[in-house]
């Protein structure tokens, strides 16, 4: 079974600086995916950026990168040159390659950027 | 393309009644998933399909819980003589399988349920 954990339940930053947010996550599988979610105040959730499990190189998205440290579980999400608009609700979650592939989320941090 | 839609948004209901959810998820997508959301919690699996084939039920998808996918394309997801335990957000995502993997899971907004 896979399980996934965010231990910053609230979190925040002044706009322009960077934040990390942190993950853990533990699997039995060889194969898998690691995603950032972010869910916004009352609007939908969309993806941040994706790691395969197999890529030693660190996935980045504009001003979104994340630490992969695979021997140690941790995901940890950066995000540099904080905007107003990246306040939202942002869960880590993890799927196994093959299957169902259904994701496995953490209980979530709340960012918060202030202006 | 439109994204994933659902319907309705929000369902006020009385304990004891019966409420249904639509799903339509991004043309094209073969796979179409049902999560729940709790308040302060992340969001958890109910059940997945393929295509009209629905593969997998979590055990927290009680015999009350029932998901359909006649067509393959949209999902109903109903749910018998609601309890109040049942309020929550009730997510839906979609996904295109090509080969053995499965690419990104896109959401839509949900249906949050709140049961009197």
């Amino acid at each position: 079974a896979q399980t996934v954990t965010q231990s910053q339940p609230e979190m925040s930053v002044q706009e322009a600086e960077t934040v990390t947010l942190s993950c853990t996550y533990d699997t039995s599988e060889s194969n898998y995916y690691l995603f950032w979610y972010k869910q916004p105040p009352s609007r939908q959730m969309i993806l941040v950026i994706r790691q395969e499990a197999y890529k030693q190189q660190n996935a980045t998205e504009n001003r979104f990168s994340v630490n992969f440290q695979k021997a140690a579980k941790s995901f940890s999400l950066k995000i540099s040159d904080s905007q107003l608009g990246d306040t939202a609700m942002y869960f880590c979650a993890s799927s196994s390659q093959g299957g169902s592939e259904k994701l496995v989320f953490g209980k979530g941090t709340k960012l918060t950027v202030n202006p | 393309d439109t994204g994933v839609s659902q319907d309705p948004r929000h369902k006020i209901t009385k304990r004891g009644q019966n409420v249904t959810f639509r799903c339509d998820p991004i043309s094209e997508h073969n796979r179409l998933y049902w999560y729940r959301q709790t308040l302060g919690q992340g969001p958890e699996f109910l059940t997945y399909f393929q295509n009209e084939a629905q593969l997998e039920k979590s055990r927290l998808l009680s015999d009350r819980f029932s998901a359909e996918r006649p067509k393959g394309s949209f999902s109903t997801l109903e749910i018998q003589r609601t309890e109040q335990g049942d309020s929550a957000m009730y997510l839906c995502a979609s996904s295109l399988l090509t080969g053995t993997v499965a690419k990104t899971q896109y959401f839509g907004p949900g249906t949050r349920l709140l049961v009197l």
